[in-house]
């Protein structure tokens, strides 16, 4: 079965600073990996997939198959980048279902 | 954008009544979509998979019959608590996938207060 870990159940960083939010899953195929992202009061939403290979709102993350690992990064991190932040597996093929990590909360202090 | 909405938005009842949570996609036809379940401070865990036209799929240690699933057209599929016990107290989100995406959009979630 896929897991997906999170180490940091927090992390807190200065304005400016850069910021990794790590993500490790294990799965023996091929997976599709996601970072979803809650504001406060808001919706879940997605924020990147790693078959995309784009960067949102400064935030990049590759997938490093050696590592079984999807770390997300932002070399500047920003007030309003305080969230909470999943990671999310999914299996190859049609199946849309997803593994979630259990989140990081992020806190970018002024 | 897709965008789903969740209704209601919060919801308290008595232990022993049934509680029906509603999640529509508002700009497109869904033929899956999912219910979730979030506890405080804690991660989604998928409950079900709801499929337009058939029966829903539950993930392992998910109750069926507790947890009644209905995806009558392709824009509405609704989740029926029965006979809620304070236990069932949690943070129900649905999501929904786009023809033609892989992505899936979630809900605003329905907050559950079995008393």
């Amino acid at each position: 079965a896929q897991r997906v870990t999170q180490p940091e159940k927090l992390l807190s960083v200065f304005k400016g600073a850069p910021v990794e939010l790590k993500c490790n899953y294990s799965y023996s195929g091929s997976p599709e990996l996601f970072w979803y992202v809650q504001y406060s009061r808001q919706r879940l939403q997605l924020l990147l997939r790693h078959i995309s290979r784009e960067s949102i709102k400064g935030f990049t993350a590759d997938l490093n198959k050696g590592e079984t690992s999807f770390h997300l990064k932002k070399p500047f991190a920003q007030e309003e980048d305080s969230a909470m932040y999943y990671c999310a597996l999914r299996r190859g093929g049609s199946n849309y279902k997803l593994t979630f990590g259990k989140g990081t909360l992020l806190t970018v202090n002024p | 954008g897709a965008v789903v909405s969740q209704h209601p938005s919060w919801v308290i009842c008595k232990s022993g009544t049934s509680v029906k949570i509603e999640c529509r996609s508002l700009d497109f036809q869904a033929t899956t979509m999912f219910w979730y379940r979030q506890f405080p401070k804690q991660s989604l865990m998928l409950m079900a998979t709801s499929n337009e036209g058939s029966k829903a799929t539950y993930e392992q240690g998910v109750e069926k019959d507790k947890f009644l699933i209905n995806h009558a057209s392709l824009t509405l599929s609704t989740l029926t608590v029965t006979s809620a016990h304070p236990e069932d107290s949690s943070f129900y989100i649905c999501s929904a996938v786009p023809p033609r995406e892989e992505t899936q959009y979630f809900g605003p979630g329905t907050r559950l207060l079995v008393l």
